[in-house]
């Protein structure tokens, strides 16, 4: 079975410093590895995605993630936090050989102060 | 291309009352997936469809939910007899195929149904 968790509920940060959302996962084959994000009251949007290819990730917003096969990990980061990214974040595991099944973590509320 | 829509956004019930919501995939698109967003809590796996099939369920409340995802027309994700506890946002995704790496799902803006 395939598990998720970030590690932190909430994360606060002030504009212009970098933001780090952490995220382990388990998973008993090789996954592949999403974070998505969602503003108040909206869907959720992709923000980049692990298939294997290259550990290092480049999403959208200038957000990235780097995947850690010995640490199980999959953290996000912006070297330099704007206020419109103020949402809440979700890490996903999926085992696209098995229907497709995606788990999310818990997810993540970042707020930003000016 | 429009993304997946999901109506009615906003959806108040009153207790024992029933609930539809309904999901159109994106063009082309054969594989729904319904989850549930309780407040404070994160996205929970419901159910898995591909047209005319249910592939897995193994999310869906045993009773008083269903969901189906007709040869023609949208899912519906549907709840019987409603109670405040099923009050929530409901999001529907879908995805061009299956067991791909990588494949994307692409999320609908959800449905929050108010129980009262």
């Amino acid at each position: 079975a395939q598990s998720v968790t970030q590690l932190d509920s909430h994360v606060s940060v002030s504009e212009g410093t970098p933001v780090l959302l952490r995220c382990n996962y388990s998973s008993s084959y090789s996954p592949s590895l999403f974070w998505y994000v969602q503003h108040p009251n909206k869907g959720l949007q992709l923000l980049l995605k692990y298939t294997s290819a290259a550990t290092l990730v480049k999403g959208i917003n200038g957000f990235e993630a780097e995947f850690k096969k010995s640490e199980t990990s999959f953290h996000l980061t912006k070297p330099s936090a704007h206020m419109s990214d103020a949402a809440e974040y979700f890490c996903v595991v999926s085992d696209l050989d098995n229907n497709n099944d995606m788990r999310f973590g818990a997810g993540t509320r970042l707020t930003v102060k000016p | 291309n429009a993304g997946v829509m999901q109506n009615p956004r906003h959806l108040v019930r009153r207790r024992g009352q029933e609930a539809r919501l309904r999901c159109s995939p994106m063009k082309g698109h054969s594989h729904v997936y319904w989850y549930r967003q309780l407040p404070e809590e994160g996205l929970k796996f419901m159910v898995y469809l591909q047209k005319e099939n249910i592939i897995d369920e193994s999310g869906m409340p045993k009773e008083r939910f269903s969901a189906e995802f007709p040869k023609e027309g949208p899912s519906i994700l549907r709840i019987q007899q409603v109670v405040r506890g099923d009050s929530a946002a409901y999001f529907c995704a879908s995805s061009l195929k299956s067991g791909v790496s990588g494949n994307t799902i692409y999320f609908g803006e959800g449905s929050w149904l108010t129980v009262v």
